[in-house]
């Protein structure tokens, strides 16, 4: 079976351009979830999305923006980019149903440096 | 609301000897409890989960952890270390919802040869 996928692996972005990244979920899995991972630190949930709705929040501003399609791959989208929005931001699918509690599998992610 | 600390950032043990890497959690329902391994350049991996039974969780790799309601830890052990476990580590918790899933900071595993 194939596992999470996230394109592109690396992207460089210039302070207050907008941002697009993708994910193809694991086959069988209806949940999706995004993770931000600044240098050092351990993952921030971002959100998730279940049946094409976001059913949870962490604290991200609204310029952090999300879709789930039919197919359960997803966008984050991220407006006005700012210097500390440089990470790697992972997403994760679970077959969960719209929760976590099978926890997650995990793609390689993406490495966002903003400039 | 709850939350994860992992006490140590760093730790450092010899090949074949035991691994304990420290997780505390804070949580106002039963948790929901995950070990992560992350390899460099790497996504996270799962190691094993608690979520309900028995509190001896067995995982891959010859890792384990202890669910302790009295304590409010999910420390995770290995008898014997090995080269290959160098990575970081990360432990999570969900509430019962499912709908938020918080990591601790990451404790980083240097295996001596």
């Amino acid at each position: 079976e194939t596992g999470v996928t996230q394109s592109p692996t690396h992207l460089i972005k210039t302070r207050g351009q907008q941002v697009t990244l993708r994910c193809s979920s694991q086959s069988g899995h209806n949940t999706v979830s995004w993770y931000q991972q600044a240098l050092g630190q351990g993952p921030q949930f971002i959100f998730q999305y279940y049946r094409e709705e976001e059913n949870g929040r962490g604290n991200f501003p609204p310029r952090f923006s999300g879709l789930q399609f039919p197919n359960y791959s997803s966008e984050l989208n991220v407006n006005a980019l700012e210097l500390d929005d440089s990470a790697l931001y992972l997403c994760a699918s679970s077959p969960g149903g719209g929760t976590s509690n099978y926890g997650y599998t995990f793609g390689s992610g993406t490495r966002l440096t903003v400039v | 609301a709850q939350s994860v600390t992992q006490l140590g950032s760093h730790v450092s043990v010899s090949e074949g000897a035991l691994v304990l890497l420290r997780c505390n959690y804070s949580s106002s329902v039963p948790p929901y409890l995950f070990w992560y391994v992350q390899y460099p350049n790497q996504g996270l991996q799962l190691l094993l989960k608690y979520t309900t039974g028995a509190t001896l969780v067995k995982g891959i790799n010859g890792f384990e952890a202890e669910f302790k309601k009295s304590e409010t830890s999910f420390h995770l052990t290995k008898p014997s270390a090995h080269m290959s476990d160098a990575a970081e580590y990360f432990c999570a918790v969900s509430d019962n919802t499912g709908n938020q899933f918080y990591f601790g900071t990451g404790t980083s595993l240097t295996v001596i040869p």
